[in-house]
């Protein structure tokens, strides 16, 4: 298994670009989240989806969609890339809402 | 809304020391997990807590919830430098936070 997929692993965008940042996982749990990370903030949930077509906002959502057509893949889309963007991405799966499994992250630079 | 503070912020050790780390909610959790991140890595889950007053180990690693379930400790006995790296607390209470962390550098 592969566990837990992102990429890219790296992303300079320049202020109002739109992107996506893809996540995948190969473990069949329903629960898929998106996290960032910046420093001394710990980890803040963006969005989070607890099966197929269904989604539901986290602690900071604005800015960012997401959707979820299939079990495997909860991609993240950056509407308008602003400054406040940059950070490390997090994309997290589990098969309980418990316990999660987290991919090798995203950096992205907004410039 | 409810908040997961953790301290120390950062902790400096020399091998051989112990360590703590304590994380508090402001609101009565239903479980609590405990992960760790190593630089530049991403966060690998250590355990979760369910009951009130509960303890587990893992060989040099104690985990203790607390009675009212609103705070959580994590233990190391004995650092060694594998164990660099930042500690998180998360919990479900209103939804599932994760606390700022406790960075842990331990020197040789």
């Amino acid at each position: 298994n592969a566990g837990v997929t992102q990429t890219p692993k790296f992303q300079v965008l320049k202020t109002g670009q739109s992107m996506t940042l893809q996540c995948a996982q190969d473990m069949n749990h329903e629960y898929m989240s998106w996290y960032r990370q910046d420093p001394g903030m710990g980890l803040r949930l963006i969005h989070y989806s607890v099966g197929a077509g269904i989604t539901d906002q986290g602690e900071v959502p604005n800015g960012y969609n997401v959707s979820r057509s299939t079990t495997e893949d909860f991609p993240l889309r950056l509407l308008s890339a602003a400054p406040s963007q940059t950070s490390v991405y997090f994309c997290a799966s589990s098969s309980s809402g418990y316990e999660q499994y987290f991919g090798p992250g995203t950096r992205l630079t907004v410039t | 809304g409810q908040q997961v503070m953790q301290i120390p912020q950062y902790q400096h050790v020399q091998e051989g020391e112990d360590f703590t780390t304590y994380c508090n909610s402001s609101t009565t959790l239903s479980n609590i997990q405990w992960y760790k991140q190593r630089p530049g890595g991403h966060p690998v889950f250590l355990i979760q807590l369910v009951k009130s007053g509960e303890v587990k180990k893992q060989k040099r690693l104690t985990f203790q919830f607390g009675e009212a379930k609103k705070n959580s400790s994590l233990h190391i006995t004995a650092t060694q430098t594998t164990d660099v790296g930042t500690y998180f607390c998360a919990g479900y209470g209103q939804n599932f936070v994760f606390g700022p962390g406790t960075r842990l550098s331990v020197l040789p």
